[in-house]
């Protein structure tokens, strides 16, 4: 089955305690991206890939790191969480440019930071 | 920078209903626009998008939205609500002086069918 993957889906954690949110597709994309929901302010970009070894900042990057090792994997870090990035996280996927393409989204991870 | 303006955060409509979801974009250049829906508990899913091959655009589960270039406008309609439609609808618009890798989501509508 084609899919999205993010693991943890509910994490809670302390202010300063590094973490990772796994992002795996399936579809062998090129692109994939992070995004953060609150609510309010809808989905908010925080960084993309177009590729392995390509990324580039979205519109709420700080506080936030990514990687693309493998064309599969996207993994966000967050290396000192403090709790305004308390979020519902989303990870996507497409074919080509995500501006352009059907972007494919993950369950979302649910992150709370005391 | 591109912006989305989505009017109305909650819309509510009774089943059978006609469901009109607006969407403004700033640029004055057509970028590339979607619609993508949410479901309780779930990621999104997209309904439809424009790509300027025509301004009428057939998305799934019976929506259309139309795009106005001199209204600068994307609205989303359908001409009868079903209660499975009760979800979040996000607008999203492509950047056109950019690349086309970063999309901008408008802050959503959440739209509630009563039977």
């Amino acid at each position: 089955e084609a899919q999205v993957t993010q693991n943890p889906r509910y994490l809670i954690t302390v202010t300063g305690k590094k973490l990772t949110v796994t992002c795996s597709q399936n579809m062998n994309h090129e692109y994939m991206s992070w995004y953060r929901q609150d609510p309010g302010l809808g989905l908010r970009q925080i960084y993309y890939s177009m590729n392995v070894e390509v990324t580039d900042k979205g519109d709420v990057p700080e506080g936030y790191k990514v990687s693309r090792k493998e064309k599969r994997n996207f993994p966000l870090i967050l290396e000192s969480p403090s709790p305004n990035q308390t979020s519902l996280y989303f990870c996507a996927s497409s074919f080509g440019a995500g501006g352009v393409n059907e972007q494919f989204f993950g369950p979302g991870t649910r992150l709370t930071v005391l | 920078a591109q912006s989305v303006t989505q009017l109305g955060s909650h819309v509510s409509v009774s089943e059978g209903a006609l469901v009109l979801l607006r969407c403004n974009y700033s640029s004055s250049v057509p970028p590339y626009l979607f619609w993508y829906v949410q479901y309780p508990n779930q990621g999104l899913q997209l309904l439809l998008k424009y790509t300027s091959a025509a301004t009428l655009v057939k998305g799934i589960n019976g929506f259309e939205a139309e795009f106005k270039k001199s209204e600068t406008s994307f609205h989303l309609t359908k001409p009868s609500a079903h209660m499975s439609d009760a979800a979040e609808y996000f607008c999203a618009v492509s950047d056109p002086g950019g690349s086309n890798y970063k999309l901008t989501f408008g802050k959503g509508t959440l739209l509630t069918v009563n039977p």
